[in-house]
């Protein structure tokens, strides 16, 4: 079974912060992604890699920056963390090849901005 | 812009019977993939249903079925005999593999299960 792994569960952090959120997938996937999850809005693309070191912005790339070192690793950063980031953070990868290929999610990180 | 559209922000069904949650889609490529995916409370994304827009029949898993109307642009959740563990979020989907391969969500249907 895939794994996607998110660092953090619940986070809490002031205004202002630099923040990090953490992913790491061992199915050696090369697309990663990073989603902020709100009510009645549903999953919006912040960013997404499909390879080591590249990276894309998607819909709503503005407050933040992402960071792929490593194949396994995708991290999401807030510069300087504002309260219109409370949010949830899902973290998603999906191997290139195969038509089918679903995203394969981990569990999220609830991020509260104060 | 938007590209998926659930209209329904909640939905009920009785337990044992069957329920359609809309999703309809825009883009101008050919070729692209429709996903829809489960979220219970817990939180997770479970992928459940997958239809290539080249695929000649509607994609079936289990009680899942997919009613693809690709000259509406549709691509309704059929959910049959509900249980109540089927109470929770429904999100469609769409990848569209020449616009950099991402993949768009709708805002979700919440479904709940009356027993």
């Amino acid at each position: 079974d895939v794994k996607v792994t998110q660092s953090s569960r619940y986070l809490v952090k002031r205004t202002g912060e630099k923040v990090f959120l953490e992913c790491v997938q061992d199915m050696d996937h090369e697309n990663m992604f990073w989603y902020r999850q709100d009510p009645g809005l549903g999953l919006r693309l912040i960013y997404f890699s499909y390879d080591v070191k590249m990276k894309e912005k998607g819909d709503i790339p503005e407050g933040y920056s992402v960071s792929r070192e490593k194949k396994e690793r995708f991290s999401l950063i807030l510069e300087s963390a504002s309260t219109n980031q409370t949010s949830m953070y899902l973290c998603a990868s999906r191997a290139r090849q195969g038509r089918v290929s679903p995203l394969h999610f981990g569990n999220g990180t609830r991020l509260t901005v104060t | 812009a938007q590209k998926i559209t659930q209209t329904q922000p909640g939905m009920f069904v009785q337990e044992k019977e069957a329920v359609t949650l809309d999703c309809t889609y825009d883009t101008s490529d050919q070729s692209y993939g429709l996903f829809w995916y489960k979220q219970p409370s817990s939180g997770e994304m479970i992928f459940l249903i997958y239809q290539g827009s080249y695929d000649e029949q509607n994609a079936t898993e289990g009680r899942y079925s997919l009613n693809f109307q690709k000259a509406r642009k549709s691509a309704n959740l059929v959910i049959s005999a509900s249980q109540l563990g089927d109470s929770a979020m429904y999100f469609c989907a769409m990848r569209e593999p020449y616009n950099n391969n991402d993949m768009r969500f709708g805002a979700g249907t919440r479904l709940t299960v009356k027993p």
